[in-house]
Formats: C-alpha cells, sequence, structure tokens
C-alpha cells in the first residue's frame, strides 16, 4: 500500500514556463514533506521541504504548496529551465512516530525541459 | 556536499556470491541509511542505524544485514547475492537527531547480480 504516490510518471514543460509536480499521501500522521532532485548517476539533492504547520515554502524559483485537507502537495517550478531536467521525488515523515521518522518516498516524477 | 561516499561505485558479481557496500561520512552523524532504487519503486530503505551498533530495519530488509563498528561507516552485505538485488544502492545521512529528518545522500553504488 503506498503511502506517497506520484501518479504522474513523467512531465514535459517549455523552457521559461511553469512546472508542477504533484504528491498524494495517505497517512494523516505525516507532518513533513521533502522534494528531492535526482540527475542520472548521481544521488538524490535535497531540494525544498515544508511542515505541516505551513500551506506554503518557497525557495528562488522553487515553492512548494501543502493541502492538508486533501492530502496533496505540489511543487512548482518558475521559470522550468533545461537543467532542470531531472527525477523529483516527493518524500514523508512522521516525526513523532515509532519509526523514528523515517522518510516514505514516491515513485518519482521524470520531468524534462525543453528549450 | 555531506561528506559521504560510498564504495565501489560500480560492481558486477555472480549469484550465491557475498557482497559488502561501504558508506564512509566525514561529519560524524549519527543516523546513516540504505536504499535501494529500482524503476517503478522510488527509493526503499533497506536498513537503519541510529548509533554505533544500533541497527534497524527498513522495508526491503530481507537478504541484506548491515553493521556499523565506527560512526563513520556503515555497511551493508548481501550474504548471498540474488538477481533481485541487482539495483542503484544509495547511502544516506541525517543531520541531527531531532527535529525534520532532512537526509542527504552519498552518490550511489550500480550492482549487478549476474
Amino acid at each position: 500500500d503506498q503511502q506517497v504516490k506520484q501518479n504522474s510518471p513523467s512531465l514535459s514543460v517549455q523552457e521559461g514556463r511553469i512546472s508542477i509536480l504533484n504528491c498524494d499521501y495517505t497517512n494523516s500522521m505525516f507532518d513533513y514533506f521533502l522534494w528531492y532532485k535526482k540527475y542520472p548517476a548521481e544521488g538524490p539533492t535535497f531540494l525544498i521541504s515544508i511542515s505541516s504547520i505551513k500551506d506554503k515554502n518557497e525557495d528562488g524559483r522553487f515553492t512548494v504548496f501543502l493541502n492538508k485537507s486533501a492530502k496533496h502537495l505540489s511543487l512548482h517550478i518558475v521559470p522550468s529551465q533545461p537543467g532542470d531536467s531531472a527525477v523529483y521525488f516527493c518524500a514523508a515523515s512522521d516525526r513523532y512516530g515509532g519509526s523514528q521518522g523515517n522518510l516514505i518516498f514516491g515513485k518519482g516524477t521524470k520531468l524534462s525541459v525543453k528549450p | 556536499d555531506a561528506g559521504i561516499t560510498q564504495s565501489p561505485r560500480h560492481k558486477v558479481t555472480e549469484t550465491g556470491t557475498p557482497v559488502t557496500l561501504r558508506c564512509h561520512q566525514t561529519e560524524n552523524h549519527r543516523y546513516m541509511y540504505w536504499y535501494r532504487q529500482d524503476p517503478g519503486h522510488g527509493l526503499r530503505l533497506i536498513h537503519y542505524s541510529y548509533g554505533v551498533k544500533d541497527t534497524d530495519k527498513g522495508e526491503v530488509s530481507d537478504g541484506y544485514s548491515v553493521s556499523r563498528s565506527k560512526t563513520e561507516d556503515f555497511l551493508l552485505t548481501l550474504e548471498s547475492a540474488t538477481s533481485s538485488q541487482t539495483s542503484v544502492y544509495f547511502c544516506a545521512i541525517r543531520r541531527g537527531v531531532a527535529g525534520p529528518n532532512e537526509q542527504f545522500f552519498g552518490p550511489g553504488t550500480r550492482l549487478t547480480v549476474l
């Protein structure tokens, strides 16, 4: 049973436009959410995170939105650049649960930004 | 750069042979993790450690064991490798012991079991 779902395996966007990557979760105890970016042959790199007490967090071109009632979060990249082409993983954590706050990852969405 | 190295970076082995992958960190973090990444599955936790000699199982621990005799090293062992263990393996560390679990990953080891 997938607790963190990224339902779009791939997304293609034109350079300069907005990229929106979506993530849904089922466990209402999750209280911290993260996005990672992964290039081929490299390890995932931390991108941005959000606590459940917030509904938005912004860092430069990257903004994460959290809708707790819908158990949904999204990552917005504006404007998209060819260097943003990568696989993006959504992850969630229950910091006060018995799992020591271990991360649960989605399956990833491959973003392609075309020049 | 979280000061994480993994060795070897690539390995090809045969079914039934033992394999050990090493993760080394330079920043003295308490928590360390081993994940595998497979197409269609994302990142799945194999084992993790919350201190020297303190380890616990993750989601996909069958067929794997770990050891942590020093803070800086976390070893993943496949006692008898199988073709289903062909994967890319990532080690990660957690900065801090309280607060959000923001993890930082090593470069990965690509393992092929023939």
